[in-house]
């Protein structure tokens, strides 16, 4: 079946380690895009990328890092840089036509201690 | 930029019809879209809408004008299971045909 999966579903780490969440899709989606979502909140964009080897920043970048190698994988690095990371993160794909949605993976509840 | 605006909560009645507006700000738009989204999971695709007017699915809705930047989502016969957060979302033009979301219109159907 196709689709979008994340792993892991839950990730606990300690304060000042950097982490990675996977985002990989079998869509044949040409962009992919990594949101954050705090309680409460709607969507936020953090990195989005149209084609591999191309990538741009969203509205909150800071403290993230990205890579598109492959067009089926997005993986989004967490750094220590970033002062409030315990948050829901989601990664989706979509074509770059007009009339496609974008599918959503399960997303990543991360938690730093 | 783009700047998305939804009510933060609404409260209906099981049976009953719910409208849910957005309206948004863009500097190239390419389509606006609805998901639903429970507590703790994914957004799921409930419409997309391109050019003017009303696009029914069931007992869900959407209407679109382009030229007033507004959207508005329609829920009929609600249940109880459509108690969810209502995410407007907007795709921009141009090469990097970016999607920003709202932050979301939290539903709550009531008996």
């Amino acid at each position: 079946d196709g689709g979008i999966t994340q792993s892991p579903k839950y990730l606990f780490r300690k304060e000042g380690q950097n982490v990675t969440l996977s985002c990989e899709q079998n869509l044949n989606h040409d962009a992919m895009y990594w949101y954050r979502q705090d309680p409460g909140q709607g969507l936020r964009l953090i990195y989005y990328s149209q084609i591999v080897n191309d990538f741009q920043k969203g509205d909150i970048a800071e403290g993230y890092s990205v890579s598109r190698e492959k067009k089926e994988s997005f993986p989004l690095t967490v750094t220590s840089a970033q002062k409030n990371p315990t948050a829901f993160y989601l990664c989706a794909s979509s074509n770059k036509g007009r009339l496609t949605e974008a599918f959503f993976g399960q997303g990543t509840r991360l938690t730093v201690v | 930029g783009q700047n998305i605006d939804q009510p933060t909560e609404m409260t209906a009645t099981e049976g009953a019809i719910v409208q849910i507006n957005c309206t948004y700000q863009t500097s190239g738009f390419n389509g606006l879209f609805w998901y639903q989204q429970h507590a703790g999971e994914a957004p799921t695709f409930l419409s997309y809408n391109v050019l003017d007017g009303l696009e029914e699915k069931g007992r869900f809705s959407s209407f679109l004008s382009r030229s007033k930047g507004y959207s508005y989502l329609l829920l009929k016969e609600l249940q109880m299971k459509d108690s969810a957060s209502y995410l407007c979302a907007v795709k921009g033009s141009g090469g990097y045909q970016k999607v920003t979301f709202g932050t979301g219109t939290k539903l709550q159907v009531i008996p």
